[in-house]
């Protein structure tokens, strides 16, 4: 089973800054099958990005993928305070299929 | 419009069976792998199982947790794949989501039923 370990657990930032946020896999995942999501409560996720870089239908250009191995990063470029909410990394090509365990972005 | 719509939650005691429904619509069902996903309460979310397409075989991998509890089988004919839950436990109250990952642009999700396990 591929492990997939999300970094920060939580990250306090102010709108209009830059967000990092991690995902470190166990062993080697193809990156035609790495998806970002975003979930606020009460919602079902959705899916930011995937093929590792490509953005989602909808998707402001702000966020941005990137990684390949076992290192990815989603990048959002100036926080919007839509933007704060909890981010799954996801990896469906080998199963079973794992997901990180989520980073908080939370408004400092 | 593509989207996958899931039904069939509820509450049920603890021992009880429930079977979920996923309908999809708006691309070639026959063709796709099919997943369900979970999410408990306050917690993150975990890849409950899947189905291949028959082309590909129609076998299905499921969770540990799950195995032996859960089926998942597909109605191409009706563009549906279900979820069927055995010998529930409390730890298995969650959102029940239906995704097709492995769509061209992305995994497609529904928007999930809630399962309940109370006595």
């Amino acid at each position: 089973e591929i492990v997939l370990t999300q970094s920060p657990g939580t990250l306090s930032l102010s709108p209009g800054e830059r967000a990092t946020l991690s995902c470190r896999a166990s062993q080697s995942v193809s990156s035609s099958y790495f998806a970002w999501y975003q979930q606020k409560p009460g919602q079902a996720p959705r899916l930011l990005i995937y093929g590792a870089s490509s953005r989602a239908t909808g998707i402001p250009d702000r966020f941005s993928g990137s990684g390949s191995g076992t290192d990815f990063t989603l990048t959002i470029s100036r926080l919007e305070p839509e933007d704060f909410a909890v981010y799954y990394c996801q990896q469906y090509g080998s199963s079973p299929y794992t997901f990180g365990q989520g980073t908080k972005l939370e408004i400092k | 419009e593509v989207q996958l719509v899931e039904s069939g939650g509820g509450l049920v005691k603890p021992g009880g069976s429930l079977r979920l429904s996923c309908v999809a619509s708006g691309f070639t069902f026959s063709d796709a792998w099919m997943s369900w996903v979970r999410q408990a309460p306050g917690k993150g979310l975990e890849w409950v199982g899947r189905i291949k397409s028959k082309t590909d075989g129609g076998t299905t991998d499921y969770a540990a947790p799950v195995q032996g509890r859960f089926t998942i089988s597909r109605d191409d004919s009706q563009n549906t794949v279900y979820l069927q839950m055995n010998s529930l436990k409390t730890e298995d109250t969650a959102v029940y989501y239906c995704s097709h990952p492995g769509r061209a642009a992305g995994p497609l999700w529904g928007q999930g039923t809630l399962v309940t396990v109370s006595s």
